[in-house]
């Protein structure tokens, strides 16, 4: 059974940083590029980052870029997001994602997502 | 950044309707578009991708279609799960950006 679980929310004070883990099991972690969304209290859905499967591609949305970075290590089977500079528009639920091997690349397995809240 | 708008947002139905659920996009995104489905205090999860393939596992009252800027999904006679709210996604160019979400409520 594929799981990802998130830890690493809190709160932080703007200006702040905080960094998210991601563990993965039930698949082959380094077959699979992977994401982070964000999801702010009742509001819709955002994509921030995503990596390949051997980290030599990485992408940001603007409203991160410069401030997140993505990451992650297939031997410990782990997606991270550092996440630095942080503003009150940060705060949201980050979930972790799996992106499916097939052309549009959708987003297959989600973890549940940590809570992370910006505010001094 | 492509523009994805779903229609209606919110959408009122009974258990045993047929319900249709469009998403437009600013731009031609090919059959790069994928659906999910999100119910209160969980993580979302996917139906259909590449525009009309479904998920194994998703039940076949389920189904999409569309290319270029225009997609539907449809849920024919709808059951009491499937009231949660449903995005749409493209993936054809980065960023990928989602719908602003339709509510499908009781």
């Amino acid at each position: 059974e594929v799981q990802l679980v998130e830890s690493g929310g809190g709160v932080v004070r703007p200006g702040g940083s905080l960094r998210l883990s991601c563990e993965a099991s039930g698949f082959s972690f380094d077959d699979y590029g992977m994401t982070w969304v964000r999801q702010a209290p009742g509001k819709g859905l955002e994509w921030v980052t995503g990596i390949n499967w051997d980290s030599t591609t990485t992408g940001y949305a603007d409203s991160v870029k410069g401030r997140f970075t993505i990451s992650r290590d297939n031997a410990k089977k782990s997606l991270y997001l550092q996440m630095n500079s942080l503003r009150a528009e940060d705060t949201a639920v980050y979930h972790c994602v799996r992106v499916r091997i097939a052309p549009g690349v959708p987003l297959d397995y989600w973890g549940q997502g940590t809570l992370v809240t910006v505010s001094s | 950044d492509i523009r994805m708008t779903q229609s209606p947002s919110s959408l009122s139905a009974s258990v045993g309707d047929r319900v249709t659920i469009t998403c437009r996009a600013s731009q031609n995104i090919n059959s790069y578009l994928n659906w999910y489905q999100q119910k209160p205090g969980k993580a979302p999860k996917l139906l259909i991708y590449d525009a009309s393939n479904l998920l194994s596992g998703v039940p076949s009252r389920f189904s999409a279609s569309g290319s270029g800027t225009d997609f539907t999904l449809t849920i024919d006679i709808l059951q009491a799960e499937d009231f949660a709210t449903y995005y749409c996604q493209q993936t054809y160019s980065s960023p990928q950006t989602f719908g602003q979400g339709t509510n499908l409520e009781i």
